[in-house]
């Protein structure tokens, strides 16, 4: 079974701050990992992934996120934020082991205030 | 610039209705997956086709839930009949998944249709 968790519902960040929302995954073979975002009365798009190789992957919008085998994790970054980069963050979870479909978690509320 | 389209954006209606949704996915994907959205619930898969076959639908009710995929442009999820507590946000997603599974890339998501059931 494929599980992804993400621990906060709601981060706070300062604009200029670095920002980090974090997600944690549990799967029986290996792991391909997504960070989607939802804008208000949008649908969710993406902003990166991992397969394979590099354990820091960077994405659009300036967003980069670190693998970590031993940790199960799997947190999205950002350097500095933008009051643009409030949203709802998703995180989600494919096991090699399962079918095409991917797990995702409950998403975090990101707010960047000015 | 290739989009997923789902139709209608907007839909109200009438408990014990019928409802179709339709879906667009982006051409030369061959998965389709539908979804749905609430405040409680999250995001949750419903079904999801590969190469217009379903693959699976155990997130579905299948007592008034269905899901077909008539061609390979075309998806539709009905509900028949309708309940409030299927008030939600439904959204598309499609995608290019290889043969050995060894290959998957990222879903692409639609706009969503937002389902009010009164």
């Amino acid at each position: 079974a494929q599980s992804v968790a993400q621990p906060e519902d709601q981060v706070n960040v300062a604009e200029g701050n670095p920002l980090t929302v974090k997600c944690t995954y549990s799967v029986s073979g290996n792991p391909y990992l997504f960070w989607y975002v939802q804008y208000p009365n949008r649908g969710l798009q993406f902003l990166l992934k991992y397969i394979t190789g590099d354990n820091l992957v960077k994405g659009s919008y300036g967003f980069e996120a670190e693998f970590n085998k031993s940790q199960t994790s799997f947190h999205l970054k950002k350097p500095s934020a933008l009051v643009s980069d409030s949203a709802l963050y998703f995180c989600a979870v494919r096991d090699s082991n399962s079918g095409y479909a991917l797990n995702f978690g409950k998403g975090t509320s990101l707010l960047v205030t000015p | 610039d290739a989009r997923v389209t789902q139709t209608p954006r907007h839909k109200v209606t009438e408990m014990g209705q019928e409802v179709t949704m339709r879906c667009q996915p982006i051409l030369g994907h061959n998965t389709v997956f539908w979804y749905r959205q609430t405040m409680m619930q999250g995001l949750e898969l419903l079904a999801y086709f590969r190469n217009r076959a379903p693959l699976d639908d155990s997130g579905m009710p299948k007592d008034r839930f269905s899901a077909e995929m008539p061609d390979a442009t075309l998806a539709t999820l009905k509900i028949q009949p309708s309940e409030p507590r299927d008030s939600a946000v439904y959204f598309c997603a499609s995608g290019l998944t290889g043969t050995s599974g060894g290959v998957y890339n990222e879903q692409f998501f639609g706009p969503g249709t937002r389902l009010t059931v009164l």
